[in-house]
């Protein structure tokens, strides 16, 4: 029973172009969440989305950034025209139910722009 | 709105000694509490949680923590620090927000255990 898959682990981009982070939810979960961490200010909610539907974004930039969860296939988090400000680590959590009572997170991916 | 307030960003115990780790929040609903632990390079991992019942709860690798409503708190304890505690540790808050459960994290403590 494989646990949360994100890839890639370390994402390296150049100012101005775009990131592509993949996460692959738990067996049977279809809810799934995305935090950035930075140092020293822990983990911050971007979005949330069940299959197909964005839930809650009201923690994502409203530019350049944008999620996806299709019915098919891993949930994607895009960021376009990337910026030195979004290096940081993406980790994704999935859950079974929406109560979140309990996430299950991936290994994240570390994003280095340059 | 929820809110989580971990007090001391570092926190530095022999090994053996008690840990403590401190976690206050807000919330306008009765919440959902959890502990999670990430070790270097890793993700968050489940240590414990309180929805219902029973206020003091007991996690995994001898963790505890209570629930006490009147002071909005949730520490973390245990009772003698191992060296492999060392990591970053989080407490967070859940609670309905419009239909949705969406846990607010804290900042993080550093568990620093010397030998």
């Amino acid at each position: 029973n494989a646990g949360v898959m994100q890839n890639p682990r370390h994402l390296v981009r150049r100012r101005g172009q775009e990131a592509r982070l993949r996460c692959s939810p738990m067996k049977g979960h279809s809810h799934v969440y995305w935090y950035r961490q930075l140092p020293e200010e822990g983990l911050k909610f971007m979005v949330y989305l069940q299959k197909e539907n964005i839930i809650d974004e009201s923690g994502m930039p409203k530019e350049r950034f944008s999620a996806e969860f299709p019915k098919e296939g891993p949930s994607i988090l895009r960021i376009q025209q990337v910026v030195r400000g979004d290096s940081a680590a993406y980790f994704c959590a999935s859950s079974p139910g929406q109560s979140g009572e309990k996430l299950f997170f991936g290994s994240g991916t570390q994003l280095s722009v340059l | 709105a929820q809110s989580v307030t971990q007090l001391g960003s570092h926190v530095s115990v022999s090994e053996g000694a008690l840990v403590l780790l401190r976690c206050n929040y807000s919330s306008s609903v009765p919440p959902y509490l959890f502990w999670y632990v990430q070790y270097p390079n890793q993700g968050l991992q489940l240590l414990l949680k309180y929805t219902t019942g029973a206020t003091l709860v007991k996690g995994i690798n001898g963790f505890e923590a209570e629930f006490k409503k009147s002071e909005t708190s949730f520490h973390l304890t245990k009772p003698s620090a191992h060296m492999s505690d060392a990591a970053e540790y989080f407490c967070a808050v859940t609670s309905a927000s419009g239909g949705s459960y969406i846990p607010t994290f804290g900042r993080g403590t550093s568990l620093i255990v010397h030998p």
